[in-house]
């Protein structure tokens, strides 16, 4: 069964920390790996996207790792902000399909405290 | 910032009542989706479409129904809403070009409650 699973469910950090958030898939098969901010009660904005033969990816404070062997996948924050409070989702996409279909995981809760 | 708008962001009815959630994007995007996510969990989808005329039920059964009359507009309609349907309801839009990635653009949603 094609998952995505991952982890902490929450995390709670001070401003100013860094912190890495982990997603771990079953997607087979595999082509690209996003990882999505969603502010509470907004829809999720896409903050990084990697292909198969991608290992590192980054947009600003964020980098994104991934590693298609052990398909785990993580985001780094660095020097967090208020601002990054938010849920971050991880989202498989497999290969194959005129879809796309995309596999959702349920997200990590970030909350930074100033 | 994406071009994607729902309308209304907060809508509570009583059980029974027919309900269409608006949707529209002004980037031209063929393909858009409709997704459900309760609190705490991962979306699913519930409908998508290809292009005007085209609709799919997506993964998770659902009790609405959507229409592509028009490329910049996908409603979705509950004919008679019940507490079940309570959730948040997502729309996106992606304009595909046949790529391998094809990046979602997400409306800030619609919260329903139904009670």
């Amino acid at each position: 069964k094609n998952q995505v699973e991952q982890s902490p469910q929450s995390l709670i950090i001070l401003e100013g920390k860094n912190c890495t958030l982990q997603c771990n898939y079953t997607v087979s098969p595999f082509s690209n790996l996003r990882w999505y901010k969603q502010d509470t009660g907004r829809g999720p904005v896409s903050l990084t996207i990697m292909t198969f033969s991608e290992n590192t990816k980054s947009n600003g404070r964020y980098t994104a790792t991934l590693d298609a062997d052990t398909k785990q996948s993580s985001l780094h924050i660095t020097a967090s902000q208020l601002s990054d409070s938010a849920s971050y989702i991880c989202v498989v996409s497999d290969r194959g399909s005129t879809l796309g279909r995309l596999y959702f995981g349920r997200g990590t809760q970030l909350t930074v405290w100033p | 910032e994406a071009d994607i708008y729902q309308t209304p962001r907060y809508l509570v009815i009583g059980t029974g009542k027919k309900i269409t959630l608006e949707c529209s994007q002004t980037m031209g995007h063929d393909k858009m989706y409709w997704y459900q996510q309760d609190p705490g969990m991962e979306l699913h989808l519930i409908h998508y479409s290809y292009g005007v005329n085209s609709t799919e039920k997506g993964d998770l059964s659902s009790e609405s129904t959507v229409s592509r009359i028009r490329t910049e507009h996908f409603p979705l309609t509950l004919e008679s809403a019940r507490p079940s349907h309570t959730s948040q309801y997502l729309c996106a839009s992606s304009d595909g070009a046949g790529r391998s990635v094809d990046t979602q653009y997400f409306g800030p949603g619609t919260r329903l409650t139904v009670l």
